[in-house]
Formats: structure tokens, sequence, C-alpha cells
């Protein structure tokens, strides 16, 4: 059973960094056919996608968001990075990280828990 | 782009049958066979119901089922439960490999 879990911290100042990481268990990272994403929701809002990175490290990301988004690839462990540089209050959501299959990359089949992070000086 | 969009909210007795629209453009939703939809139930992670329009993951109740006609995708879930009371989004490909979400719909099982 695959398995996502996201880290990071959970508050970032304003005009700083967000940095946050899904490791992935229970499945090899760089098993072919996946597109490994970042979903976040803005509280009481709905979904917004992100972008997404595949094992080999090709990038597709949500065109307003794509000046400020940044995503990376970890096979050794396993892992996908997110990076949001300028981050404002309006950046303050839970962010989730979440499998989709390659070939109907709308497959969202699983997810992690998400993670809170809050924008705040 | 534009979220796709959903009613805010739908509601229904046990046992009746509702069903949530997810209309998008030509662009989305009308050029792909590729719309999937999410429970997602309060302070937990959405989980995925529906993809490619009418298919049903492994444990999924046969009680969803999906659609599409034109520019508008639909969600039939028949036979409410109480459990079904839910945040329910439709996410569709966009082109360009980029995924487009519904502004999600509130189910109350009255």
């Amino acid at each position: 059973q695959v398995q996502l879990q996201e880290s990071g911290p959970g508050l970032v100042k304003p005009s700083q960094t967000l940095s946050l990481t899904c490791t992935v268990s229970g499945g090899s990272i760089t098993s072919g056919g996946y597109f490994w994403n970042w979903i976040r929701q803005h509280p009481g809002k709905g979904l917004e996608w992100i972008g997404y990175i595949s094992y080999t490290g090709s990038t597709n990301y949500n065109v307003s968001l794509k000046s400020r988004v940044s995503m990376s690839v970890d096979t050794s462990k396993n892992q996908f990075s997110l990076k949001m540089s300028s981050v404002t209050a309006a950046d303050t959501a839970i962010y989730y990280c979440a499998r989709a299959l390659g070939a109907t990359v709308t497959t969202l089949d699983y997810w992690g828990q998400g993670t809170l992070v809050t924008v705040s000086s | 782009q534009s979220a796709l969009t959903q009613p805010a909210s739908v509601s229904g007795s046990p046992g009746q049958s509702i069903t949530i629209s997810c209309t998008g453009t030509t662009s989305d939703v009308g050029n792909y066979h590729l719309v999937s939809w999410y429970q997602q139930h309060p302070g937990k992670a959405p989980k995925l119901i529906i993809y490619e329009v009418t298919k049903r993951p492994s444990g999924v109740s046969n009680r969803f089922s999906g659609s599409k006609s034109g520019n508008t995708a639909s969600l039939t879930i028949s036979g409410l439960q109480a459990e079904d009371e839910a945040d329910y989004y439709c996410c569709s490909y966009a082109g360009r490999f980029t995924l487009l979400f519904g502004g999600g719909t509130r189910l109350t099982v009255l």
C-alpha cells in the first residue's frame, strides 16, 4: 500500500520561501508511469493544483504559480519536494502531495494527509 | 485558467439520488475524457471516487457513477447514505499537462 507523507515548517514568514517534502513509502518513486503532485487548499476553500514532477525530474506547473514554484525529486530518499518563493498570507493553505497515473494525469489515486502552512510574521 | 464550475451545495434525503455537475470549456472537460471526482470529509484528504469520467477505483461503492456530455461532467450518487455527506471536487485535464479543479460542492444528507 503506497503512502505519502508531507513534512516541513508549519509557519513561514512573508517574503520567505516555503519548503515542503513528500516521502513516499510502500512503493518506489522511480516506478514508471507516475507523476508526483502538489495540491493546496486554502482554509475553507477548494483545491488548487500546484504542479507535478516525474521521477526523471520533468515538471509542469500551474501557470498562475509558475514564477514562484520549483519542484525536485530525490530518488535515493524516495522523496519529492516543493519550494515556493516570495510567499504572502495568500499562500496560507493545507498542502497535499499526491500520486497521479501518468497516462491519465487527473487520476490522483494516493494522497498524503496534508500539512497546514501558515504565512505570518 | 478559471476553476471548473460546480454548484456550491446540493442536498438529498437518505435513499434518494443526487447529481453534481462540473462545467468547463472546450479546452478542458469538453476536449478530454479525463475527468476525475474526489470526495473529501472534514479534516481529511480527498479520496478518488471516479476517474476517466466513468471508472470507479476498486473499493468504491457502485452507488457512485460518472458521466459527461459536452463541456459538463456529472457525478451521480444513488441510494444516498449519511456517510456520503462530504465535499466533492471534479478535476479535468486542461491540456499541456495541466490539471484544473472545480470549486467544490458540499453535499448535505438531510
